[in-house]
């Protein structure tokens, strides 16, 4: 079956540097979702990417989609104690219906 | 999110139990998923419903059954609960009728079998 996989799973950030979590999908994804729990929370969706090479950003998170479509990634600049929590992909493969979610990256930021 | 809500919010029970976790939205979408979060191993599908009259197993469905009771709730049973069932339960919603809709999350059951 499908396979959504992240790394690094916990990312010990410094506050004010930046950092990178990755997702790879084992098939070709339609889209990617992304989405971040807070601490004690649930998950909030941030953003969806659709094309092949897509990037989009908000604020100081960047989005990249990858050319092949099995590949994505989340930049944080500037690293702040409001970035803490664990940030989790999400993918749907051609043609399916439904959302797989990568194990996650969790944040955690030091003052 | 307010619009969709779970009952209870933590629950201790006992091996062999019962047990049914409840969800209910006020978005009046569609699409309703149960997932369950461990950590290190993300969200993973344990059944979803597209309609009141749709149900569909996930890729963990063994040891749990679901009922979409109206298009505003959908609950999830264990029928005999046993202690690797201990996790957080997520109930999501979706309602656009697409793949790719954005999905809203509960804020989850916190369960423990002992």
């Amino acid at each position: 079956g499908q396979q959504v996989m992240q790394i690094p799973q916990y990312q010990h950030v410094q506050e004010g540097e930046d950092f990178t979590t990755y997702c790879n999908s084992s098939t070709t994804l339609s889209n990617i979702q992304w989405y971040k729990q807070r601490p004690g929370g649930h998950p909030v969706f941030l953003i969806q990417l659709v094309k092949s090479g897509e990037v989009k950003k908000q604020k100081r998170l960047t989005f990249q989609f990858g050319e092949a479509k099995k590949n994505s990634s989340l930049h944080i600049t500037a690293t702040q104690t409001t970035d803490v929590g664990t940030y989790f992909c999400a993918g749907i493969k051609a043609a399916g219906n439904k959302l797989t979610f990568g194990g996650g990256t969790r944040v955690l930021v030091k003052p | 999110d307010a619009d969709v809500t779970q009952t209870p919010r933590n629950r201790i029970t006992k091996t062999g139990k019962r047990i049914m976790l409840e969800c209910s939205q006020t978005k009046g979408h569609d699409r309703m998923y149960w997932y369950r979060q461990d950590p290190g191993l993300g969200l993973r599908l344990i059944y979803y419903s597209f309609d009141v009259k749709d149900i569909n197993k996930g890729e963990i469905s063994d040891g749990y059954s679901v009922s979409r009771q109206a298009q505003a709730k959908f609950s999830l049973s264990l029928e005999s609960a046993i202690p690797n069932q201990t996790a957080l339960y997520f109930c999501a919603t979706s309602g656009e009728g697409r793949a790719t809709d954005t999905q809203y999350f509960g804020p989850g059951t916190r369960l423990t079998v002992l």
